[in-house]
């Protein structure tokens, strides 16, 4: 059974700070997924990315990817406040193919403080 | 550009009602699921439709059954609900490269 871990579960910064939330998981997979939810609101799509050592970046947010790691970081350069959420990752357990069952972490709910 | 499209925003049910969430999307995806999310848990898929005319169970698929109408819509039905279902229920349908696009959500309180 695909397990995804996120760690940390909760994560207060302030702003102009840089951190990274971390998302491991527990079996093959090079393709792996970062979501952000606003509260009481759905999902976004973020990043996909979809090889070892992908890199993607959007504004203050980069993700990276090692699949020998089994490992995804999603780092915040200089938090405002528009960045409080709650951020998902979700991996693919297949690795490919067409059903693409996502298998989320449980998410990391980030507060970014004035 | 409506996307995925859920109905309804909210619900009530006594234990024991019976109803169906209704999803449609517009976007020509094949692939379309549903999930639920509690507190603490993440998403938790239920059901996937890999295509029209089929679908598959998902991680936590008991008390729920699904129907792929068509290939924009994909409907998830309780037939007795329990206080367990409680949840807040996303539809969602995927392009290639397994980047789901979700629907608003229905929030369902059973009593």
């Amino acid at each position: 059974e695909l397990k995804v871990e996120q760690n940390p579960l909760f994560l207060s910064m302030q702003e102009g700070k840089n951190y990274t939330i971390y998302c491991n998981y527990s079996t093959t997979s090079d393709r792996l997924y970062w979501y952000r939810q606003d509260p009481g609101k759905s999902l976004e799509s973020l990043f996909v990315l979809l090889s070892n050592g992908a890199v993607k970046q959007e504004g203050r947010l980069m993700a990276s990817l090692d699949t020998k790691a089994r490992l995804s970081t999603l780092h915040i350069t200089a938090a405002v406040h528009d960045l409080s959420a709650t951020y998902f990752c979700a991996v693919d357990p297949k690795g490919g193919g067409s059903n693409y069952k996502l298998t989320f972490g449980k998410g990391t709910l980030l507060t970014v403080n004035p | 550009n409506a996307g995925v499209t859920q109905t309804p925003k909210f619900q009530v049910l006594k234990t024991g009602q019976s109803m169906t969430l209704q999803c449609a999307q517009d976007m020509n995806h094949n692939s379309m699921y549903w999930y639920r999310q509690d507190p603490g848990m993440g998403l938790r898929l239920i059901y996937y439709s890999a295509s029209e005319g089929t679908t598959d169970k998902g991680e936590v698929p008991n008390g729920y059954n699904v129907s792929r109408l068509n290939k924009r819509e994909f409907s998830l039905r309780l037939e007795s609900a329990a206080p367990s279902q409680t949840s807040v229920y996303f539809c969602a349908s995927t392009e290639a490269y397994g980047k789901l696009f979700f629907g608003s959500g229905t929030q369902l309180s059973v009593l």
